[in-house]
């Protein structure tokens, strides 16, 4: 079966580096998304990993795994305004757009 | 240039009616996808259409169903309304032009409360 997992909460202070994991196990990939939820507003896209290794855009990171079926986003230099929910989303097959979402992980970044 | 937009924003219904919800996509995206967003099960999957064809479908009842037009403007339709059915239903739309990364842009989403 098709499972997502990440942790429900984390927190952090403004400044510091946070990392969110996301474990999958899914009947097919072909590719991993991470995604920004602030409460009351639409998902945003962060990254895309489809290959094994590290993708880096600005403050933010993403790692994949394929072989471990696992994945990571980094935020460094945390603001407030990154306090959100983050999900971490796979698609299994290349022929739709369809996106698997874990449940996300809720992130608040304090003084 | 617009992004996906959702109408309407906040529907409230009681047990046993029916709704509509509308999408219109980004322009130029022929793929939309509709999910269901709860508390307890996050962001789950209901269907995807591409030129007016669904060919994806999540694990959802009969109730659920949808189609889209040839302007790629997308409809759900929700009948026999029950409690459970109150969550945040969202829209999405990509090129879907056979590229890798294919991102999909959501729309703000339909508040649905169900009394």
């Amino acid at each position: 079966g098709q499972n997502i997992d990440q942790p429900t909460e984390m927190t952090a202070t403004e400044g510091a580096i946070v990392q969110i994991n996301c474990t999958y196990q899914t009947s097919g990939f072909n590719g991993l998304f991470w995604y920004q939820q602030h409460a009351g507003e639409a998902p945003t896209f962060l990254s895309y990993n489809v290959l094994d290794g590290l993708e880096e855009k600005g403050r933010f990171s993403s790692f994949l795994s394929r072989s471990k079926g696992y994945s990571y986003l980094l935020l460094k230099e945390l603001q407030m305004k990154d306090s959100a929910s983050y999900l971490c989303a796979v698609r299994e097959n290349s022929g739709y757009s369809t996106l698997t979402f874990g449940k996300g992980t809720m992130l608040l970044v304090s003084p | 240039k617009a992004g996906v937009t959702q109408t309407p924003r906040y529907l409230i219904k009681t047990r046993g009616q029916q709704v509509t919800l509308s999408c219109s996509p980004i322009s130029g995206h022929r793929s939309v996808s509709w999910y269901q967003q709860t508390p307890g099960q996050g962001l789950q999957f209901l269907f995807e259409y591409f030129s007016e064809t669904q060919r994806n479908k999540g694990n959802f009842p009969g109730r659920f169903s949808g189609r889209q037009f040839s302007n790629s403007r997308s409809e759900m339709n929700v009948s026999t309304l029950e409690l459970g059915d109150s969550a945040l239903y969202l829209c999405a739309s990509s090129l879907a032009r056979g590229l890798a990364y294919n991102e999909q842009f959501f729309g703000p989403g339909t508040r649905l409360t169900v009394l």
